[in-house]
């Protein structure tokens, strides 16, 4: 099955630099790359997602890039502030399921 | 989102026991999935069902067993619990396709004594 690894397992920043966590995944068939946010005690919520056909997402403060060759992708917080302080996760996969990685826990300190 | 339901969220238990997780969704998405999160692990898929009647393993199944009879519950059981099953359990569930997007349960805090 698809092996995921996430780099770094904490990060802390001061608030209104960036943060960016990495990923790599083993299997070439993956085609789909969701990210994950999960606060202290709560579910995990769907933040931004890629798919293969495309390189670069952006949605705000948010963006994800794929390097399909390298088998590596990256989430991108640009202007952290506090409330992004929370666990993510990336995960990969193809056909019914995707794997996470072990998640990178983000303090933005005020 | 109140759409998916987790019961209970809090459970203690003890080695042997029979325990059920009970998972139920509103939206009639036609995925459902049964997770484990442990520290160091991150979030680790037990098993999963494509539809009523049809289900499959994850990456780690065994001492699991689950059923759906019906589209909307998922139930999770846990036939004879061991303390290495004490972790905290999400269920999910999906419209369709992989590119959907995949919600969550708030969980059930599972402690095995």
């Amino acid at each position: 099955g698809e092996n995921v690894e996430q780099h770094p397992s904490t990060l802390s920043v001061q608030e209104g630099d960036s943060a960016v966590i990495k990923c790599t995944y083993s299997d070439s068939a993956s085609n789909y790359f969701p990210w994950y946010k999960q606060e202290l005690g709560k579910r995990p919520q769907l933040i931004i997602d890629i798919r293969s056909n495309v390189g670069e997402k952006k949605d705000q403060r948010i963006a994800v890039t794929l390097n399909k060759t390298a088998k590596h992708f990256s989430l991108h917080i640009t202007e952290t502030q506090p409330e992004d302080s929370a666990v993510y996760f990336c995960a990969a996969g193809t056909g019914n399921q995707f794997y996470f990685g072990t998640g990178t826990s983000l303090t933005v300190i005020p | 989102d109140a759409g998916i339901t987790q019961s209970p969220r809090y459970k203690i238990t003890e080695t042997g026991r029979q325990v059920t997780l009970m998972c139920h969704q509103t939206w009639s998405h036609s995925y459902m999935f049964w997770y484990r999160q442990d520290l160091g692990h991150g979030l680790r898929l037990i098993y999963y069902s494509a539809a009523a009647d049809i289900t499959d393993k994850g990456e780690v199944p065994d001492g699991y067993v689950v059923s759906r009879s019906k589209t909307e519950n998922f139930p999770l059981t846990l036939e004879s619990a061991t303390r290495s099953q004490t972790s905290v359990y999400f269920c999910a569930s999906r419209i369709g396709q992989l590119t959907q997007p995949q919600h969550f349960g708030d969980g059930t805090r599972l402690s095995i004594l």
